[in-house]
């Protein structure tokens, strides 16, 4: 079963907007990571963070977590035509080294 | 480029056969993941191979079967193939087996092999 579940299933928004994309996820982990996938390619890694982190940044890219609440979030700022792809939440639950992916948020961004 | 190999990029095949899905990991990681991802059912961990061990297992069924190689690469068997079975078979490596206290890191993807069944 999916660990983590994404939220919206699909987002669509004009170039220079924000997007924000959640993941709910339902037990202990220790990390979460955030990959991209262009259509039918392979994933991509965007970002880590920790269970002890709240917030951190990369680029663009501004990802939450929440332990209490078990979630996450992840916000490109200034969307490009080229972000447009699926994003997917993946955690590793506490005591496991494997990844568990969600099924992913699919984002189009409109010139 | 992750630095991940896999091949054949696509496959076509017919109920009941067997196919071997290859992957070069990148450079030095010595462990390798196999996911299995489909419309309906997501991304779907199948098995980790570490330096060659077996380390987890996911959702893989039985006529499944995978193997880590001395020089590191590793083959997914898939045999009795189903309608089902067809999906975007992916590799993944990473440096090394962080053990469940520290977690997962980062995993570098290949572009998959997409798999056809007819």
């Amino acid at each position: 079963s999916q660990q983590g579940e994404e939220d919206p299933q699909a987002l669509s928004i004009q170039e220079g907007e924000n997007a924000t994309m959640n993941c709910s996820y339902k037990t202990s982990i220790n990390n979460l990571q955030w990959y991209r996938q262009n259509s039918g390619r392979g994933l991509v890694h965007l970002i880590l963070i920790r269970s002890n982190e709240r917030e951190k940044h990369s680029g663009r890219l501004r990802v939450t977590l929440d332990t209490s609440k078990k979630s996450s979030s992840l916000l490109i700022t200034a969307s490009r035509a080229a972000d447009t792809a699926s994003y997917f939440c993946a955690t590793d639950a506490r005591g496991y080294s494997t990844l568990t992916f969600g099924k992913g948020t699919m984002l189009l961004v409109s010139p | 480029d992750s630095g991940v190999t896999q091949t054949p990029k696509h496959l076509i095949t017919a109920t009941g056969q067997r196919v071997t899905l290859r992957c070069s990991p990148r450079s030095g990681d010595l462990s390798v993941y196999w996911y299995q991802q489909s419309l309906d059912q997501g991304l779907q961990f199948l098995i980790q191979y570490y330096n060659g061990e077996e380390r987890a297992k996911g959702n893989i069924l039985e006529r499944f079967s995978a193997q880590q190689f001395p020089d590191l690469h590793s083959e997914l068997n898939l045999s009795s193939l189903e309608l089902g079975d067809s999906a975007l078979y992916f590799c993944a490596s990473s440096p090394q087996d962080r053990g469940g206290l520290v977690g997962a890191g980062e995993l570098f993807f290949g572009e998959g092999s997409r798999l056809t069944v007819l």
